[in-house]
């Protein structure tokens, strides 16, 4: 049980565009996703949280204009990158944690964004 | 806030051998702790994870954590080492329920034939 799934798995746009990336839970309800940005040998960086029916809660230095983020239900939270540019080229995984207070979360497998 | 210190960047172990990779956390009250590990490419998958009660946590893949509180420490051990376990291993930390975690920057594990 507690699958999270992502999609796309990987995603290659032009610069300039949006992409969006989307974060299911599969067999569980989420009231709350996560979305976590790594880049190339780094660690996990958590972007914003993810609460279903409201906005999104952005970490300090991450652009809610360029990250939207929308929860609209308790199985899907979308991330779309706005205007891409090549800085913007990252590893996106997103998380979602089960409504029992377990405290665990579980992570998709990851999308990864190059952006020409 | 929480905080989390992995020391080592790189560790090569032959196959075999044990395992020990560090970590550090930083945080007020009594925390969540986990243990993922990361393959090139993939995303997380959870070795183990400490919330309360016994102190040494059983994970999966023969897996071991130990939670020290008077050291703020969770270190991860393995008896015996198999060449499939090379990856990227992270440790987190939680505050509770559904809480966002912080990750410590992660431990590149080799393993050497």
């Amino acid at each position: 049980g507690a699958v999270v799934s992502q999609h796309p798995s990987w995603v290659i746009c032009k610069s300039g565009t949006s992409v969006k990336i989307e974060c299911r839970s599969l067999d569980f309800q989420a009231t709350t996703m996560f979305w976590y940005r790594q880049f190339p040998k780094q660690s996990l960086m958590l972007m914003a949280t993810s609460n279903e029916g409201s906005k999104a809660t952005y970490e300090q230095g991450v652009e809610k204009d360029k990250f939207l983020i929308n929860h609209a239900s308790l199985t899907l939270s979308t991330l779309t990158v706005t205007s891409a540019h090549p800085e913007d080229s990252s590893f996106y995984i997103c998380s979602a944690s089960l409504t029992e207070n377990t405290g665990e979360l579980f992570f998709g497998e990851g999308s990864r964004l190059t952006v020409l | 806030a929480q905080s989390v210190t992995q020391p080592d960047i790189h560790i090569t172990v032959s196959e075999g051998a044990s395992l020990e990779l560090r970590c550090n956390y930083s945080y007020g009250a009594t925390p969540y702790l986990f243990w993922y590990v990361q393959s090139p490419g993939q995303g997380l998958q959870l070795l183990l994870k400490y919330f309360s009660g016994d102190t040494l946590v059983q994970g999966i893949k023969g897996f071991e954590a130990e939670f020290k509180r008077s050291q703020s420490s969770f270190n991860l051990r393995k008896p015996s080492v198999h060449w499939s376990d090379a990856a990227e291993y992270f440790c987190a930390v939680g505050a509770g329920y559904g809480n966002k975690l912080v990750f410590g920057a992660g431990t590149i594990l080799r393993v050497k034939s």
